[in-house]
């Protein structure tokens, strides 16, 4: 497909444990997000690249939160010592210069 | 202020009623414009650009008002299938996007 792809769809963890989610965006889109969306809450930003660099990390909540993209393509977001109230949906969208496209998220559950 | 900035309702609308939403933005240097609608547990999807002269899809009508630097949906005749959320999108400089965090609207049978 041509479409944003994120995986995991689901993942369970236990408290403490690091996850790493994963987001293809459409083949070349310099430019990607991550948000982070809570049950009926709005999108929280989390980070933005464009290409490679990450000009804007402003919304990554606190150092256990890491992102890396790689080639312009593939980037991968990850959660050290996962905590409960990471629980929430993680959406990943890509664009180049137009609208942008949001891929289907990942819901992170930690237990 | 916040880049991008809307009322997060909800709006409670009966149907068939017209309802309209506005989302401010505050870079004047903001070159695009979009509105994204999210059903309850599904990812954001585009509805519609809004262009400088406005522009109409069906019942969903989109404007931009650059001197006060906001963007406005309407939506007239509302159905039941319309109650979602709607985001605002601006893109504000170097194909960067910033998302509002959207107006829930309830539309009443």
């Amino acid at each position: 497909g041509a479409g944003v792809s994120q995986s995991p769809s689901n993942k369970v963890t236990e408290k403490g444990k690091d996850v790493e989610l994963r987001c293809d965006p459409i083949s070349g889109h310099t430019a990607l997000y991550w948000y982070r969306q809570s049950l009926g809450q709005g999108l929280e930003f989390l980070i933005y690249f464009q290409g490679n660099s990450a000009p804007d990390k402003s919304g990554l909540p606190s150092d256990r939160f890491s992102a890396e993209r790689t080639g312009g393509s593939v980037s991968t977001l990850t959660i050290q010592r996962t905590q409960q109230e990471d629980s929430a949906v993680y959406l990943c969208a890509s664009s180049y210069y137009t609208e942008a496209f949001f891929g289907q998220g990942t819901r992170l559950t930690v237990v | 202020r916040k880049e991008v900035e809307q009322d997060p309702g909800p709006f409670n609308v009966p149907e068939g009623a017209t309802v309209a939403f506005n989302c401010t933005y505050s870079n004047s240097a903001s070159q695009s414009f979009f509105w994204y609608r999210q059903d309850c547990r599904k990812e954001p999807k585009l509805l519609m650009s809004v262009y400088s002269s406005g522009n109409e899809d069906g019942r969903f009508t989109a404007q931009l008002n650059r001197a006060s630097q906001y963007i406005s949906l309407l939506i007239r005749d509302s159905k039941l299938s319309d109650s979602a959320t709607y985001l605002c999108a601006v893109n504000i400089r170097d194909d960067k996007i910033i998302f509002g965090k959207g107006t829930r609207l309830h539309i009443l049978p």
